[in-house]
């Protein structure tokens, strides 16, 4: 069973500029989730989907990150204008509806100078 | 809201020895679920043991054990026999059982370093 896709692997970018962030869950899950690490933290959740609808979103920076999940399928997360504080892993998970296992990418690095 | 305290930031232990990593955390909810992740360099998130609350049986996986205190509000990790491939950063999550229009995204500790040392 192929694992939850992420790209790019690593981002850099300078401030000020835009950036998009690529998730392909595994297949059948309904429930997709974006997370935001900052070094020697834990994830963050920033939104959760199910299928295409927005469950939670009440941590995500809404003037500068959007998510969407088109088809309730691929998800991507953008950050528009990028911030210095933005540089993180931004990890992407998936489950099945309700307290099942969640699980993740490998995520992508991204370095904002 | 939840919060999840890991207070070892570091953790070395020899190649075959136990060691504990602690967990507390703090709800005002009485269904819920806790998790210990594995996160290796690689940076994907491998999930090692979960707990429901509703169950009073600490949960085992191989090596893997948990010691759930919900009066407590503390969940710890021990790892017995451990191996070189162990080494990695923990993380301790919580996830909500009650929240509204099934909002249920983890929300995690800071982490533990893992050394295991040959």
């Amino acid at each position: 069973e192929a694992g939850v896709a992420q790209s790019p692997r690593y981002k850099i970018i300078e401030k000020r500029q835009s950036v998009a962030f690529w998730c392909n869950p595994i297949s059948g899950h309904a429930t997709l989730y974006w997370y935001q690490q900052i070094l020697g933290q834990g994830p963050k959740l920033l939104i959760q989907f199910q299928n295409n609808g927005v469950v939670d979103d009440s941590q995500l920076p809404k003037d500068r990150f959007s998510a969407e999940r088109l088809k309730g399928v691929d998800s991507t997360l953008k950050i528009q204008p990028a911030k210095l504080e933005d540089s993180a892993v931004y990890l992407c998970a998936s489950s099945l509806v309700g307290p099942t296992e969640a699980f993740f990418g490998q995520g992508t690095r991204l370095t904002v100078v | 809201a939840q919060t999840v305290t890991q207070s070892q930031p570091e953790m070395s232990v020899q190649e075959a020895e136990t060691v504990t990593l602690s967990c507390t955390y703090d709800t005002s909810e009485s269904d819920y679920y806790l998790f210990w992740y594995k996160q290796p360099p690689s940076r994907q998130m491998i999930l090692v043991i979960r707990q429901e609350a509703y169950k009073q049986q600490n949960a085992t996986e191989n090596r893997f054990s948990v010691n759930f205190q919900k009066a407590a509000k503390s969940f710890s990790l021990k790892i017995s026999d451990s191996q070189l491939g162990d080494a990695a950063m923990y993380f301790c999550a919580y996830r909500s059982a009650m929240a509204g229009g099934g909002a249920d995204g983890l929300t995690f500790g800071k982490g533990t370093h893992l050394i295991i040392q040959p």
